[in-house]
């Protein structure tokens, strides 16, 4: 399968823990990006990379999130001192750059649970 | 201030028929846009695009329609199969590869 993974799929946590998901772009996408979707909205962009640059991270929700690429193949998303208002899904997407308009394709999402 | 709109939750079509799933934008500075379809449980499904100097882009049962002076475009299947029931997602990008993505409008199609 060369498509976007995520891990974990689902996460319970309890309030106040330190969580961290990992996503895998598709091997020749060098732009990678986390979204949040929560019940009934749509995805939510929070940020992004061009390889290991993040060149956007205004969007990220509080100082709480952080996400890292390090070697511009995976990334993390963690999230710090959970609450239960970060319940949600969580998706990355990647695609090509360099090209004036390019699809971003979807991971299967990391479902977490703040209890 | 939502800045793509999809103003139907949810659309049910008869299997056959044509399914017609509409979305507005306020950002004029988009210029692409995208339609996805989410299956429970799953990430988006990229479906078909349009550039902002297209009006119109056709991808087998998929028609992506896009009226620049309006702020409208519009998704036709046809014939709509009772696998496209899904949530469908439009969504818009401008400078900043960000995606600004509508509330989602649930088609189911009875057979």
């Amino acid at each position: 399968d060369t498509g976007v993974s995520q891990d974990p799929r689902h996460k319970i946590t309890k309030r106040g823990q330190n969580v961290t998901f990992r996503c895998d772009p598709i091997s020749e996408h060098n732009r990678l990006y986390w979204y949040r979707q929560t019940l009934g909205q749509g995805p939510e962009f929070l940020t992004y990379f061009q390889n290991e640059a993040q060149l956007e991270k205004s969007r990220l929700l509080s100082d709480r999130f952080s996400a890292e690429r390090p070697k511009g193949s995976f990334s993390t998303l963690e999230i710090q001192r959970t609450e239960q208002g970060d319940s949600a899904m969580y998706l990355c997407a990647s695609s090509l750059g360099g090209v004036l308009y390019n699809e971003q394709f979807f991971g299967p999402g990391t479902r977490l649970t703040v209890l | 201030d939502q800045q793509v709109k999809q103003n139907s939750p949810s659309l049910s079509v008869q299997e056959g028929r044509i399914s017609i799933l509409n979305c507005d934008y306020t950002n004029s500075m988009f210029d692409y846009f995208l339609w996805y379809k989410k299956y429970p449980a799953e990430g988006p499904t990229f479906l078909i695009s349009i550039s902002s100097i297209k009006d119109k882009n056709e991808d087998g049962r998929f028609t992506v329609f896009l009226n620049k002076s309006a702020k409208h475009l519009s998704l036709h299947i046809v014939p709509s199969q009772p696998g496209d029931s899904a949530v469908y997602f439009c969504a818009a990008s401008g400078a900043g590869n960000m995606l600004t993505f509508g509330g989602g409008t649930r088609l189911m199609v009875k057979p």
